[in-house]
């Protein structure tokens, strides 16, 4: 298994922009997580996907924001209408039940300009 | 609602010395379970040692171990024999019933040789 892989690795974008970030989870794992880390803190929770069902999504996701997972494999998430706030670090988790923890891929760092 | 909070923003260990590394927690769950996770310099997060709060026994991996104190709510860990290559951010973190992670905001450990 090669672990949880985010594409792109960087974006770097104008305010505005609509942006898509990809998650390939571990593959036997059934639930999937989003992050976002801003510089100096720790990762904040966005959403989680148990195989295709998006089951709790954080007040930091706003209507601009949209996550997927459509055939309970990979995920997507996008921003719409991109603001500079929304730069951070994307991160996508996967697991397959609380007390196993949960595995992190490399993460997408956004930049907009 | 839940909080992590890692009152040492760095520390600093010599070579083959111990060092440890705070953290307290605030949960109203019964059932829940700690993380230490630790993230290089541009690299992805690593899951170091996971904790369940049901267990009295400390967990151990390797050169990690925690000082688990539920009725003080704190979760340390110890690094022993420390190495080059434990040099990073180490995040604390917390999750009760709810599958989704709340971390501390960091401890960046510089390790001398």
């Amino acid at each position: 298994d090669t672990g949880v892989s985010q594409n792109p690795r960087h974006k770097i974008t104008k305010r505005g922009q609509n942006v898509t970030f990809r998650c390939d989870p571990i593959s036997e794992h059934n639930r999937l997580y989003w992050y976002r880390q801003t510089l100096g803190q720790g990762p904040e929770f966005l959403t989680y996907f148990q195989n295709e069902a998006q089951l709790e999504k954080s007040r930091l996701l706003s209507d601009r924001f949209s996550a997927e997972r459509p055939k309970g494999s990979f995920s997507t998430l996008e921003i719409q209408r991109t603001e500079q706030g929304d730069s951070a670090m994307y991160l996508c988790a996967s697991g397959s039940g609380t007390q196993e923890g949960q595995f992190f891929g490399p993460g997408t760092r956004l930049t907009v300009l | 609602a839940q909080t992590v909070t890692q009152s040492q923003p760095e520390m600093s260990v010599q070579e083959a010395e111990t060092v440890t590394l705070s953290c307290t927690y605030d949960t109203s769950e019964s059932d829940y379970y700690l993380f230490w996770y630790k993230q290089p310099p541009s690299r992805q997060m690593i899951l170091v040692i996971r904790q369940e709060a049901y267990k009295q026994q400390n967990a151990t991996e390797n050169r990690f171990s925690v000082n688990f104190q539920k009725a003080a709510k704190s979760f340390s860990l110890k690094i022993s024999d420390s190495q080059l290559g434990d040099a990073a951010m180490y995040f604390c973190a917390s999750e009760g019933g709810s599958e989704k992670l709340v971390f501390g905001k960091g401890t960046k450990l510089t390790v001398n040789p």
